[in-house]
């Protein structure tokens, strides 16, 4: 079945960094585009990073560019989130989503259990 | 940014309530906007995406309309697993954007 696997989470202090990653399985990985959506504790959804399928387009929210970067290794099948210079509000569960699209997005059809990041 | 405002951000309804939330786009004409449901401790589950097309396996009971800036969210006839916080996004333009959530609780 179509399944992403999220692991590098763990508890890192205020300026460290950390690298995230996502297995997928069960679908043409180098297809789609992919994301990394993050969730606070008891907060909303939020956007973090995009990567189209040919990882020649990225796009980032304001609050993590120049501090977080995504890639992918199609090869592997496996998407990456390397994020420094962390903050405290950067404590959030981190999210591995598939898009549905390719080029252009069009919704986020199947998500990973996510991963656990504390900054303290 | 396109900003997106859900109501009610919360709501409390019986089993067999006909819910309706709101989402509404601070500007744009928005053509790709999905809706997902998100129980505690799991992650978000796609239910609804371009406004209106209902994603494989989703029970017919929810429903998504509108156009432009204002969309909707229906579910026809409340189940106990229906009870979950819903979220909108719009994925027309970066970045994406999420609404602040709307939690469904029972009556």
């Amino acid at each position: 079945q179509v399944q992403l696997v999220e692991s590098g989470g763990g508890v890192v202090q205020p300026g460290g960094s950390l690298r995230l990653s996502c297995a997928g399985s069960g679908f043409a990985f180098r297809t789609y585009i992919l994301h990394w959506v993050r969730q606070a504790p008891g907060k909303g959804l939020e956007w973090v990073a995009s990567i189209r399928f040919d990882g020649n387009t990225k796009h980032y929210a304001d609050s993590v560019k120049g501090r977080f970067s995504i890639s992918r290794d199609n090869s592997r099948n496996t998407l990456n989130l390397q994020m420094s210079s962390l903050r405290a509000e950067d404590t959030a569960i981190y999210y591995c989503v598939k898009d549905q699209g390719t080029k252009y997005s069009l919704c986020m059809d199947v998500w990973g259990n996510g991963t656990t990041v504390t900054v303290s | 940014d396109i900003q997106l405002t859900q109501s009610p951000s919360f709501l409390s309804a019986s089993v067999g309530d006909r819910v309706t939330i709101t989402c509404r786009a601070s500007q744009g004409f928005i053509t790709y906007l999905a809706w997902y449901q998100q129980k505690p401790g799991k992650a978000p589950k796609l239910l609804i995406y371009a406004a209106s097309t209902l994603q494989s396996g989703v029970p017919s009971r929810f429903s998504g309309s509108g156009s432009g800036t204002e969309f909707t969210l229906t579910i026809s006839r409340l189940q106990p697993e229906d009870f979950a916080t819903y979220y909108c996004q719009q994925l027309n333009n970066f970045p994406l954007t999420f609404g602040g959530g709307t939690k469904v609780e029972i009556k």
